[in-house]
């Protein structure tokens, strides 16, 4: 199967949080990423968790890593018209970071 | 700091021809830089591996005599699409790791990427 999977859509109101859930397969990642792309864009790194940390949060960000399920997460509070985009959940693998499909998130007004 | 600048950032260019992408690192050294692949609305997949000096590492499926890499200084990772088909348009990114990174927050600077259309 996949290396790191994650669900493809997501809408979310206005205001309201947005949560994105992936999962991953290589329990021996040193760090898990969220990645974001806007339209015709390249890859911004949102924010970062080190594999040994149950949660990391950064201001409006709030990332939950389950290392038993292998279970990553982002939060994003109030969630703004300007957090439309693409968001890649990725392992590190040695030198490579495996990205997964990515999720679209579509803000709803 | 830690930006990379790709370039061109679109092109478009007839069936045949061979078109190259550049991939540099502005302000840091970067031993190694990769280049992915990106079709509509799909992941990144790794293409090759690119290390300053060295023949690159492509991965399986990637054929190394269409898509020829040279990474000839430490500021500067090249890609060229030799022969070009409309097959090949796509999205193209590279990133770029900083010399004497090992694990670390942020192992890989993205580049903006190139589109490329082929017709």
């Amino acid at each position: 199967g996949e290396d790191v999977e994650q669900s493809l859509f997501l809408s979310v109101r206005e205001g309201d949080s947005s949560v994105i859930n992936c999962t991953y397969t290589d329990s021996s990642s040193t760090y898990l990423y969220w990645y974001k792309q806007e339209p015709g864009a390249g890859l911004q790194l949102l924010t970062y968790i080190f594999s040994n940390m149950d949660m990391k949060q950064d201001q409006r960000l709030t990332v939950l890593l389950n290392k038993k399920d292998k279970h990553l997460s982002l939060r994003i509070a109030d969630t703004q018209t300007g957090d439309s985009a693409i968001y890649f959940c990725a392992e590190s693998q040695d030198d490579k970071i495996i990205f997964g499909k990515g999720t679209r998130l579509h803000i709803l007004p | 700091g830690a930006v990379v600048s790709q370039h061109p950032s679109w092109v478009i260019c007839k069936s045949g021809t061979s078109v190259k992408i550049e991939c540099r690192s502005l302000d840091f050294q970067a031993t190694t830089m990769f280049w992915y692949r990106q079709f509509p609305k799909q992941s990144l997949m790794l293409m090759a591996t690119s290390n300053e000096g060295s023949k690159a590492t492509y991965e399986q499926g990637v054929e190394k005599d269409k898509f020829l890499i040279n990474h000839a200084s430490l500021t500067l990772s090249t890609l060229t699409v030799t022969s070009a088909h409309p097959e090949d348009s796509s999205f193209y990114i590279c990133s770029a790791k900083a010399a004497g990174t090992t694990h670390s927050n942020q192992p890989q600077h993205f580049g903006d990427g190139t589109r490329l259309s082929i017709l």
